[in-house]
């Protein structure tokens, strides 16, 4: 099947600061990929939609200011969580799908556990 | 809005069979995913339903009905390692975009 990668896998950082968490898609060209975050014992929570040359699609509820996604090429898309607070320590998941809208298949990286201290 | 509901936890014994149900209200309808996902892990792909009926793929089978916002996960002869968050996922239209549910924790004891 196909492969979604992420990195890092963890990342502790201080609050205040920024950090980039990438996701990449390495045997297909993901034409739409997804953020989600989870938090302890709750489900995947959709953040935001990304299409390859276009500005994301964010949910209500999240500040895209905050969570800047870039998706440059048809095999990466980046989440960049600005000024990092302790609320935001979460697991974040990207998913990357291609093909036709009607059945595309997500395939789900393994996960950025971030720790904000 | 989207609403999917499943049982928050089941247990079950290692060689039987469980059921995880799910139910759905949501603004259209076009497929119905279930994912399985490990503790502290990212979700992976079990199965995928958009018409009415069992689709069955190993020791794993799904099950729809669209006329009744209802679809369940069938486990055969569980392992230990089905120990894990079953989630039922819907996409309401033709966008990509799914909504997950809160997940089914299944515990799978000797």
């Amino acid at each position: 099947g196909a492969v979604v990668s992420q990195h890092p896998s963890w990342v502790i950082c201080k609050s205040g600061t920024s950090v980039k968490i990438e996701c990449r898609s390495l045997d297909f060209q993901a034409t739409t990929m997804f953020w989600y975050r989870q938090f302890p014992k709750q489900s995947l929570m959709l953040m935001a939609t990304s299409n390859e040359g276009s500005k994301a699609t964010y949910e209500q509820g999240v500040e895209k200011d905050k969570f800047l996604i870039n998706h440059a090429s048809l095999t990466l898309s980046t989440l960049t969580v600005t000024s990092a607070h302790p609320e935001d320590s979460s697991f974040y998941i990207c998913s990357a799908s291609g093909g036709r809208a009607e059945f595309s298949e997500q395939y789900f990286g393994p996960g950025t556990r971030l720790t904000v201290t | 809005g989207q609403n999917i509901d499943q049982p928050t936890e089941m247990t079950a014994t290692e060689g039987a069979i469980v059921q995880i149900n799910c139910t759905y209200q949501t603004s259209g309808f076009n497929g119905l995913f279930w994912y399985q996902q490990h503790a502290g892990e990212a979700p992976t792909f079990l199965s995928y339903n958009v018409l009415d009926g069992l689709e069955e793929k190993g020791r794993f089978s799904s099950f729809l009905s669209r006329s009744k916002g209802y679809s369940y996960l069938l486990l055969k002869e569980l392992q230990m390692k089905d120990s894990a968050s079953y989630l039922c996922a819907v996409r309401p239209g033709g966008y990509q975009k799914v909504t997950f549910g809160t997940g089914t924790k299944l515990q799978v004891i000797p």
